[in-house]
């Protein structure tokens, strides 16, 4: 079956400091992977959305600049929390997909910011 | 800027009973809608799907989509404590794959 790993699946960091967090997909070709944050107070945000053989697409209010995505082949992808502050904090989802077809979550990655 | 409205924010039903809940796409171009159910602690879990006009039932869960008004409802019947969770609406259009999720509704089954 279709599933998607996360790591790490809990991290603390220093305010200031940065975090970087992985995606992998097994079972399916992961053609397009979303990196969501969901946070008590804003629910569930897209950050950004890579597509292989696409330029990353980044929604408003978030950058390339703090937080950098890598997508290399199917079934990995990155991203790094640059520069994390206390508003970073929160569970950070993979959502991977294959074609138009359903999109399947990791477990998360949650965040602390001390 | 896409975005997914789902009402209510919050939900409590009691045990037995049925719990509805919308959402509604501002893109006309939106054409998949998916249901996700996120119990605490947990990633969202797809429940159902759907892409054509009309209704599709699976066990106590039923769903329906008007195109034309964008709009997706997902019922659940005979509602357990289990059930208790956020239930997350996302909706994605064919000429995009970026999947764009609703603020979700809160549901309580009280036993």
């Amino acid at each position: 079956g279709a599933l998607v790993y996360q790591y790490p699946r809990r991290t603390i960091c220093k305010s200031g400091t940065s975090m970087r967090m992985e995606c992998q997909a097994v079972g399916f070709q992961a053609t397009s992977v979303a990196w969501y944050r969901q946070s008590p107070q804003k629910t569930f945000e897209l950050i950004a959305l890579s597509t292989v053989n696409s330029a990353i697409k980044y929604e408003q209010n978030f950058t390339q600049e703090k937080f950098p995505i890598s997508h290399p082949n199917l079934s990995f992808s990155s991203m790094t929390v640059l520069n994390a502050y206390l508003e970073d904090r929160g569970l950070y989802l993979c959502g991977a997909r294959q074609g138009y077809a359903e999109q399947f979550f990791g477990p998360g990655t949650r965040l602390t910011v001390l | 800027q896409q975005k997914v409205q789902q009402s209510p924010e919050s939900l409590i039903v009691p045990e037995g009973g049925m719990a509805s809940l919308n959402c509604t796409s501002s893109d006309r171009n939106v054409d998949y809608f998916w249901w996700y159910r996120q119990h605490s602690g947990k990633s969202p879990k797809m429940l159902m799907s759907i892409f054509s006009n009309g209704e599709k039932e699976e066990g106590r869960f039923t769903v329906h989509l008007n195109k034309a008004s964008l709009h997706t409802s997902l019922h659940i019947r005979d509602s357990q404590p289990s059930d208790s969770a956020l239930y997350l609406c996302a909706a994605s259009a064919s000429n995009t794959n970026k999947v764009v999720f609703g603020t979700g509704t809160r549901l309580q089954v009280l036993p």
